[in-house]
């Protein structure tokens, strides 16, 4: 069965410092797979997305993520955090067509940005 | 272009009672679905739609309804609201079924239910 799982439920980082969140799926095809920033009280907002090809892909505000098929992960990576990064990020992976295709998140990661 | 929208923002419940959740876009996607979120939980599928008309569960659909009449909206129904389903509800959209498509979410309602 599909799943995904993100093993750190909260990080704390200094502004300037790199990030790295972790993300590890379950998924017996090709996966796409997905990366959502949360702010505080609002929807999530898509900040990348791989399908094929390149496994180094880039998203928006910065960040950054790998697929690493041997290692069943995706992580997040930013080389250098803002204060406005402070959010909950959620990874996710895109299900099988008998689920309608629906995508199964993990249970997201906080982050705390120290000034 | 408004893009996901949901009402009402917060709400409050007695067990018991039965409410609607709204949920309108207005791009013209084909798929629609209702996630909830709870603390350590990540979001859950409840119901999903690929289709005015079509509607299908998700991962946790009990004591919810759903019906798709229009492309643009998408109610979710609590029949008889529990202090289980205290939450936070996203509604989602995307052009279609496909997996090569990214979901839109709207602003959530956060739902209490005493």
């Amino acid at each position: 069965a599909q799943s995904v799982t993100q093993p750190d439920i909260h990080i704390t980082v200094s502004e300037g410092a790199s990030l790295e969140l972790r993300c590890n799926y379950s998924y017996g095809a090709t996966p796409y797979l997905f990366w959502y920033v949360q702010s505080p009280g609002q929807g999530l907002q898509l900040l990348l997305k791989y399908f094929s090809g390149d496994t180094l892909v880039q998203g928006i505000k910065g960040f950054e993520a790998e697929f690493k098929r041997s290692q069943s992960s995706f992580n997040l990576r930013k080389p250098s955090v803002h204060w406005s990064d402070a959010a909950e990020y959620f990874c996710a992976v895109r299900g099988p067509s008998n689920t309608g295709n629906q995508f199964y998140f993990g249970t997201g990661t906080s982050l705390t940005v120290i000034p | 272009n408004a893009g996901v929208t949901q009402t009402p923002k917060f709400q409050v419940l007695k067990t018991g009672q039965s409410m609607t959740l709204q949920c309108a876009q207005d791009m013209n996607h084909e798929y629609m679905s209702w996630y909830r979120q709870d603390p350590g939980m990540g979001l859950r599928l409840i119901h999903y739609s690929v289709g005015a008309g079509i509607t299908d569960q998700g991962e946790v659909p009990n004591g919810y309804n759903v019906s798709r009449s229009t492309t643009e909206d998408f109610p979710l129904r609590l029949l008889s609201a529990a202090p289980s389903q205290t939450s936070v509800y996203f509604c989602a959209s995307r052009p279609g079924s496909s997996g090569y498509y990214e979901q839109y979410f709207g602003p959530g309602t956060r739902l209490t239910v005493t």
